[in-house]
């Protein structure tokens, strides 16, 4: 059971918007930055946001994210068959002195 | 070129012990907080351990407290994973990853290739 509940998978079409979404509570999410990342079968995660609605370097403008009290949301849109991944979002956890991970978000590009 | 190179993973018996080893190379090693993550087969990410850079704090999941320990040698440029006590369900890939400076400042921003460590007799 994760500390972070995402939606187990989301689908859209090609070209369409998708959100996905973070729930936490306030000893994570509602005071502490969050962190989306992007895992692709057989690779390593990868950051796609950070403080809650940053981009690094090299990430596309279509990945975005947002963040209201104890809930945050990934959004992605213009959707490609190569945004097919798993996502997870992830924060500190000041309670548990702990960072955590939600159970991430199986994306499929219809 | 900002990279992380893991080492060290494999096939050891329950109750066993091995010891991880992440080379960081292309940025400040002694400037960031690092971690290590895992993933067991098939399942989703779980943080394991971070090491601030900062006070040199270390803070732990709760399922490996007691029997990992992450340490850190700045002359070698280096994060390390001692793992004791080692069971079934700490099979997984292992991957070193780079924080932010500030550890409650969350962000790993570079990750490793990964390492697999299979808990096995």
């Amino acid at each position: 059971q994760s500390v972070l509940t995402q939606p187990p998978s989301v689908s859209a079409a090609p070209g369409q918007k998708v959100t996905i979404s973070c729930s936490g509570n306030s000893s994570n999410i509602a005071n502490n930055y969050v962190s989306w990342y992007q895992q692709v079968p057989g690779a390593a995660p990868r950051l796609l946001i950070y403080d809650n609605n940053k981009r690094p370097s090299g990430i596309p403008d279509r990945f975005s994210g947002s963040k209201s009290g104890a809930s945050a949301t990934l959004g992605i849109t213009g959707l490609q068959t190569g945004d097919e991944a798993d996502y997870y979002c992830g924060t500190w956890d000041n309670s548990l002195s702990a960072v955590v991970f939600g159970g991430g978000t199986k994306l499929t590009v219809l | 070129e900002v990279q992380l190179l893991e080492s060290g993973g494999g096939l050891v018996q329950p109750g066993g012990s091995l010891r991880l080893s992440c080379a960081a190379s292309g940025f400040t090693f002694s400037n960031d907080a690092m971690g290590w993550v895992r993933q067991a087969p098939g399942k989703g990410l779980e943080w394991v351990s971070s090491f601030s850079a900062l006070s040199s704090n270390t803070y732990y999941a709760e399922s490996v407290k007691g029997r990992f320990t992450i340490s850190r040698d700045t002359s070698k440029n280096t994060l390390y994973l001692q793992m004791d006590s080692l069971r079934a369900e700490d099979t997984a890939v292992y991957y070193c990853a780079k924080d932010f400076p500030v550890i409650t400042h969350n962000a790993f921003d570079v990750w490793g290739q990964g390492t697999m460590v299979t808990v096995s007799s």
